[in-house]
C-alpha cells in the first residue's frame, strides 16, 4: 500500500519551456503533499507544502511565481516549472502523506529528474 | 529553527557486521521519527518508523528512540552491500511538518 506515482520520470527540454510534473496518490487519499528538489549528493530541499482545495505554502527563497502547484483532489498534485532555465535543472521528488496522525509517515514518488538545454 | 542532525558519513562496515545509524532531533515537541533509505539517483523508500521511546524491531532493522536525549538511531544487522545507500532520518513536528536530515552515507564493503 501507500503508493505514490509520479510522472514523468525524465524530461529534457529547452529553455523558456514550462514543465508541468503529476504527483498521484494511488491508494490512500493524499491530504498533505510536498514538493522536495535535490541537487547532486546534496540534501533533500522542500520547496513547498500543500492541502487539497487550498494555496501550497511556499519556503523561504523558493519562488511562487516559479513554480506552480496545484493540489486539485486529495489524490492529484501537480507542479508546473514556468519558463524553465539550466539552474532549474535537478530531481524533482513529490511525497504524500494520509491524514493528520503523527504516525503517518510521509510516501515519496519516484521523482522526476528535469534537465533543460 | 527545528533541525535533525545526522553525520553525514560516509560510514563503512564490513558484510555481516552491524551498521549504526545515529541522528539528534532539536525540537523536544517531535511526536514520531522515520527512517529512510535514498540509494543513488533515487527517491527515498520508508523503512520504519517509531513514536515511544525504547527499541522497534523490523526483521534485520532495530530502531531506538530516547526522547530524554532527543536521539533516534538505527541499527542494521547482518549488514549486506545492497544496504549500502543513504539513510534519512526524519521527525514529525506537527501541523504537517517533517523535519529531514540530511542523511548519512552507509558502505557496506564486501
Amino acid at each position: 500500500g501507500a503508493v505514490v506515482s509520479q510522472h514523468p520520470s525524465w524530461v529534457i527540454c529547452k529553455s523558456g519551456t514550462s514543465v508541468k510534473i503529476e504527483c498521484r496518490s494511488l491508494d490512500f487519499q493524499a491530504t498533505t503533499m510536498f514538493w522536495y528538489r535535490q541537487f547532486p549528493k546534496q540534501s533533500l530541499m522542500l520547496m513547498a507544502t500543500s492541502n487539497e482545495g487550498s494555496k501550497a505554502t511556499y519556503e523561504q527563497g523558493v519562488e511562487k511565481d516559479k513554480f506552480l502547484i496545484n493540489h486539485a483532489s486529495l489524490t492529484l498534485s501537480t507542479l508546473t516549472v514556468t519558463s524553465a532555465h539550466p539552474e532549474d535543472s535537478s530531481f524533482y521528488i513529490c511525497s504524500a502523506r494520509e491524514g493528520e496522525a503523527f504516525s503517518q509517515p510521509q510516501h515519496f514518488g519516484d521523482g522526476t529528474r528535469l534537465s533543460i538545454l | 529553527q527545528k533541525e535533525v542532525e545526522q553525520n553525514s558519513g560516509p560510514l563503512s562496515v564490513p558484510e555481516g557486521a552491524i551498521a549504526s545509524l545515529n541522528c539528534t532531533y532539536s525540537d523536544r515537541g517531535s511526536q514520531s521519527f522515520f527512517w529512510y533509505r535514498q540509494y543513488s539517483g533515487k527517491s527515498p523508500e520508508l523503512i520504519m518508523f517509531i513514536y515511544s521511546n525504547g527499541d522497534k524491531e523490523d526483521g534485520r532493522f532495530t530502531a531506538q528512540l530516547n526522547k530524554a536525549s532527543q536521539y533516534v538511531s538505527l541499527l542494521i544487522r547482518d549488514s549486506q552491500p545492497s544496504d549500502s545507500a543513504t539513510y534519512l532520518c526524519a521527525a514529525y513536528t506537527g501541523g504537517f511538518k517533517t523535519i529531514f536530515g540530511a542523511g548519512t552515507r552507509l558502505f557496506v564493503k564486501a
